[in-house]
Order: C-alpha cells, then structure tokens, then sequence
C-alpha cells in the first residue's frame, strides 16, 4: 500500500460526460500529479500541483482540469469525454516539488475510466 | 521522440531463470533521475528504485538488482531466480530538469513466469 488513495476504483460514463477523480495524497506530501495510462500512449503525464499551486503541465487536453485543494487532495476533471478518454488514471505524491530532490513519487491504485 | 526505450516488449522465462530488462535513456541533462517501477495484474504501479545520475554504484536488493551505465545510457533491471509473483509489467522513466522533473516513462516490458 502506497498510501496514496484514489476513487472511484472503477468509473463507467457515457460520450460527452464529465466526471470527477478524486486523490488523497500519502500524509505529509506536498506535491500531486496526475498521469494516463492508455493502450496507445502508455503512460503520459498530465500535471501537477505543489501545495496548492499548479506546478508542471504535461499531455493534458483543454478538457481536462485539475486543482489541489488546501487538505492537499486533488481533483482532476474530465469533460466533454470521448471513447479515447477511456483509460487507467493514476494519481501520484511526493514529499518535495519533485524528483530533483531526491524524492520519490509514489502511485496510487488507479481509477478505470471506461467511456461508452 | 522516446526518452526512455525498453526494447523489449514480452519476456517468457521459466521460474528460476534469471532475466534481465533493459532499459536506455535519452538526456542532455547532467543532473537526472531514473526509476523502475512495478505493475502486477492488479494495475497497480509499485515503486522499485530511484538513481540519481551522480550515482553509477550497482544496486541489489534480495533477488532483484541493477546495473548503471552513463557511458551507455543504460539502467538495466536483473531479477534472479525469477518466480511466478514476478509476473508484471516493468516500467523504467527518466526525470529531468527539462521537464520539471516529471517522471517520463517507457512503454514498458511485460515479463511472464511460468512454474
């Protein structure tokens, strides 16, 4: 167990929803990030957020949006999905504002985002 | 362009056979950082090692160990004596400063051990 906790585990939406995933850092970690895991693209990151503020943008679409909130937990929205938005969602955290500390980010179970 | 390849898509071995997974990065970066990490069947990404680039000294730990080449850019992952709970699939990512050291995958290997 990581200690990094996402939900909903499993998520089943129809074209042109919008969902919301939900992440509970490891306690005492500043930093959030978000990544997708697909078939096609493997696994890409999305964002991530240092105590609050919006730190680094990766493979993230205009749909898509992301925030952490003052308990540290984070939220990332998706919008508008599509067939393609269908994937495994990861949440990560670390201590630092990322690995040039010498940290390590630690990832949570996933949500499986199925698009129908 | 792929930062990090891992050549190798699948891996059978039988259990008890060691097996070895490679892994070759790409960075202009003098300061960098490489993991492995984990995905059993259950989906889940288990962190394995983390190594800075000042730190070329191999790594073992129990079964599992790991061998550092700047001058190959490599970091290859060995497990000995492979068993069945090894089964996953194997991530190696690379994270530099020029991507605010987000951690930047590979596609992966998935290893299979069969009793």
């Amino acid at each position: 167990d990581s200690g990094v906790t996402q939900t909903p585990k499993h998520l089943i939406t129809a074209t042109g929803q919008r969902v919301t995933l939900r992440c509970s850092p490891r306690s005492g970690d500043l930093s959030v990030y978000w990544y997708q895991q697909s078939l096609d693209q493997g696994l890409q990151f999305l964002i991530q957020y240092y105590n609050g503020e919006e730190r680094a943008k990766g493979n993230i679409l205009e749909r898509f949006s992301a925030q952490q909130f003052p308990d540290l937990h984070s939220e990332l929205n998706l919008s508008s999905l599509e067939l393609g938005d269908s994937a495994l969602y990861f949440c990560a955290s670390s201590v630092a504002k990322g690995t040039d500390s010498g940290n390590t980010i630690y990832f949570g179970e996933g949500s499986w985002l199925t698009v129908v | 362009a792929q930062k990090v390849t891992q050549a190798q898509t699948e891996i059978s071995v039988v259990e008890k056979e060691d097996v070895t997974l490679d892994c070759v990065y790409e960075t202009r970066d003098t300061t960098y950082y490489l993991f492995w990490y984990k995905q059993p069947p259950s989906g889940e990404l288990v962190f394995l090692i983390r190594r800075n680039s000042f730190d070329e000294q191999n790594e073992i730990s129990g079964r599992y160990s790991w061998n550092f080449q700047k001058s190959t850019s490599s970091f290859n992952f060995t497990i000995t004596a492979s068993q069945v709970v090894d089964s996953a699939v194997y991530f190696c990512a690379l994270s530099e400063a020029n991507s605010g050291y987000a951690l930047n995958f590979g596609k992966g290997t998935s290893l299979l051990v069969t009793p």
